[in-house]
């Protein structure tokens, strides 16, 4: 079946470092979303990417969709404590409309 | 209302029993789904309605699992003589439509649902 993993699964950084995380799919992608759920909250959403070698930008984060639409990235550069949360890809796959398949989630601590 | 509502926040259930969980979306949004989300993994899909229009159910783990929307708004995820694998978080939310531009999910609070 369609399956979205995502590594590492945990980072654990200390402020200012970048962190990085990887969102494979087994199949092509029709586009890719990136969320953020905050420990305790809901998943809220970051960005949407469609296009294959797309690169978007929001402030200190950094999204790729890759030129085959079956991988994406997320950089946060310079991380800082309000970044802690699990970031999902959560990937659209041609025929299946709106659903989303969530990836496995990568969990970021950040200290001091 | 501002965002997605759903009741209530929390419910232990005990084994064999019957639970109703609610979604209102946000107003105006065609779109809604319900998702599952086990301790420490992504949310799972489970279904999708557009309107009242149940469109992708493949999610459902079982006919234990039913969804509706009988009027397009609100949303009623039941789950008949619950089992200790349902312990979870169920996730509902909702989209102003399925187009690209319009899709963007916004997510409820959640339901903690413990069945003993």
């Amino acid at each position: 079946g369609q399956q979205v993993m995502q590594i590492p699964q945990y980072q654990h950084v200390q402020e200012g470092e970048d962190f990085t995380t990887y969102c494979n799919s087994s199949t092509t992608l029709s586009n890719i979303q990136w969320y953020k759920q905050r420990p305790g909250g809901h998943p809220v959403f970051l960005i949407q990417l469609v296009k294959s070698g797309e690169v978007k930008k929001q402030k200190r984060l950094t999204f790729q969709f890759g030129e085959a639409k079956k991988n994406s990235s997320l950089h946060i550069t310079a991380t800082q404590t309000t970044d802690v949360g699990t970031y999902f890809c959560a990937g659209r796959y041609t025929g299946t409309a709106s659903k989303l398949t969530f990836g496995t989630g990568t969990r970021l601590q950040v200290t001091l | 209302g501002a965002g997605v509502s759903q009741s209530p926040r929390y419910k232990v259930a005990k084994r064999g029993q019957d639970v109703a969980l609610r979604c209102d979306p946000i107003s105006g949004h065609v779109s809604l789904f319900w998702y599952q989300q086990a301790l420490g993994q992504g949310p799972e899909f489970l279904t999708y309605f557009q309107n009242e229009a149940q469109l992708d159910k493949s999610g459902l783990p079982s006919d234990r699992f039913f969804a509706e929307r009988p009027e397009g708004s609100v949303s009623t995820l039941k789950i008949q003589r619950t089992q200790q694998e349902d312990s979870a978080v169920y996730l509902c939310a909702s989209s102003r439509g399925a187009a690209l531009a319009k899709n963007i999910q916004y997510f409820g609070a959640g339901t903690r649902l413990s069945v003993l």
